[in-house]
């Protein structure tokens, strides 16, 4: 079974500065996804990261996958308040790619 | 707008009852997912299908279960419902025939159950 640990669970910062959400899997996976989420609401695809050294950037936002050591990272540059949600990282088991499984989520606060 | 649609959006119900949750998938996917997201347990993968045919299976209660009709779309049933079953219930849906299959799973919005 795979399990996938995030850290920090929450996470306050401020406006301008630049933090990393850490996620670390348990069993071998080949890809890993990034999803953010709003209270209440959907979650809204980020990245796919689909091979080791992987390295995708949205804005102020920068994923990184790295299957050796099973760590994926998402980098925040310069938080702004609109980055203020929950962030989720997911990974399927190598060959089966159907279920994902999730991290607890990292609630991210970007204060002012 | 994922193109995933859950009806309905909000369901309050008591204790012993039963509901059902629609999802229509997006257009051209074949694959259907069911997840649980509570306070408590976070977000759980409950079932898979795939092309109408169950392809994995979660942390699925077995008062809890599911189909994929031959139109693709896709309910959940749950019944006997308890208090602790209140949760948001997600549909996502991934693997069309066109274009790349990442593995990238799209999700509805999702149908918040209350159970008093």
């Amino acid at each position: 079974e795979l399990k996938v640990e995030q850290n920090p669970l929450f996470l306050s910062m401020q406006e301008g500065k630049n933090y990393t959400i850490y996620c670390n899997y348990s069993t071998t996976s080949d890809r890993l996804y990034w999803y953010r989420q709003d209270p209440g609401k959907s979650l809204e695809s980020l990245f796919v990261l689909l091979s080791n050294g992987a390295v995708k950037q949205e804005g102020r936002l920068m994923a990184s996958l790295d299957t050796k050591a099973r760590l994926s990272t998402l980098h925040i540059t310069a938080a702004v308040h609109d980055l203020s949600a929950t962030y989720f990282c997911a990974g399927p088991l190598t060959g089966t790619a159907s279920k994902l499984t999730f991290g607890t989520g990292t609630r991210l606060q970007v204060t002012l | 707008d994922s193109g995933v649609t859950q009806t309905p959006k909000h369901l309050i119900t008591a204790t012993g009852q039963r509901v059902t949750l629609r999802c229509s998938p997006r257009s051209g996917d074949l694959s259907v997912y069911w997840y649980q997201q509570s306070l408590d347990q976070g977000l759980q993968f409950l079932i898979q299908y795939y092309n109408g045919e169950e392809r994995a299976k979660g942390n699925i209660l077995e008062r809890f279960s599911a189909q994929q009709f031959p139109d693709l779309h896709s309910e959940l049933n749950l019944s006997s419902l308890e208090l602790g079953d209140s949760a948001l219930y997600f549909c996502a849906s991934s693997y069309g025939l066109a274009g790349p299959n990442t593995g990238e799973l799209f999700f509805g919005e999702g149908s918040r159950l209350t159970v008093l």
